[in-house]
């Protein structure tokens, strides 16, 4: 059964940092595009970053270009998200989702999601 | 960016009845491989987005098959034939050709 397992949110102060993981279980992660897709309260959906299996390319939505960083660990089955310069508009719930690589398609699976909270 | 727009963006529903929700594209979604890269999602309250349909038609597993997507280009649609009760929920149309952008939601509510 594949999962996703997201953690690391919580409350930061603008311009502080914070580091979300995403566990992944049951699929070989090695060879499936991640992704971060984020939803602030309220409001709609939007992608936040893609991240290739061999990390040999990342991409990034232009409202987190230069202040979010995104890796991952294929040998420890993780993913992650280094959030810096945090601005309030970046508040929303953060959500690990995978493509499919069998129907080259995107978000066949998503995690339960972690709440980031940017707030003085 | 290619703008997602889809109507209504609240959907009110008698059990039991059809229910049809429209995303139109900015753009055409078919990309240089052939492919449109046209998804539906649906979120359940207090729940995360789950795949319901991925290009354009092809239900996902485990998706009732009430549920069907169809369109070409820049037109969309994704139908439920009956709605039933845990179909409550916003609805959510993704394209995947350009970058990645999502509609604004759909309300579904029972009336």
């Amino acid at each position: 059964e594949v999962q996703l397992v997201e953690s690391g949110g919580g409350l930061v102060k603008p311009g502080g940092s914070l580091r979300l993981s995403c566990a992944a279980s049951g699929f070989t992660f090695s060879t499936h595009t991640m992704n971060w897709v984020r939803q602030a309260p309220g409001k709609g959906l939007e992608w936040v970053s893609s991240i290739i299996g061999s990390s040999s390319s990342v991409y990034y939505a232009d409202s987190v270009k230069g202040r979010f960083t995104l890796s991952r660990d294929n040998a420890k089955n993780s993913l992650y998200l280094q959030m810096n310069s945090l601005r309030a508009e970046d508040t929303a719930v953060y959500y690990c989702t995978r493509d499919s690589y069998t129907t080259l398609s995107h978000f066949d699976y998503w995690g339960q999601g972690t709440l980031v909270t940017v707030s003085s | 960016d290619v703008v997602m727009t889809q109507s209504p963006l609240s959907l009110p529903v008698t059990l039991g009845q059809p229910a049809s929700i429209s995303c139109r594209s900015s753009q055409s979604l078919v990309n240089s491989d052939g492919n449109t890269y046209l998804n539906w999602f649906q979120q359940r309250p207090g729940q995360s987005p789950r795949r319901l349909i991925y290009k354009v038609s092809n239900r996902d597993s485990g998706v009732p098959d009430r549920f069907s997507g169809s369109g070409s280009g820049t037109d969309f649609t994704l139908k439920i034939s009956r709605v039933e009760a845990e179909d409550v929920g916003v609805y959510y149309c993704m394209q995947g050709t350009h970058w990645i952008t999502f509609g604004q939601g759909t309300r579904l509510e029972i009336k």
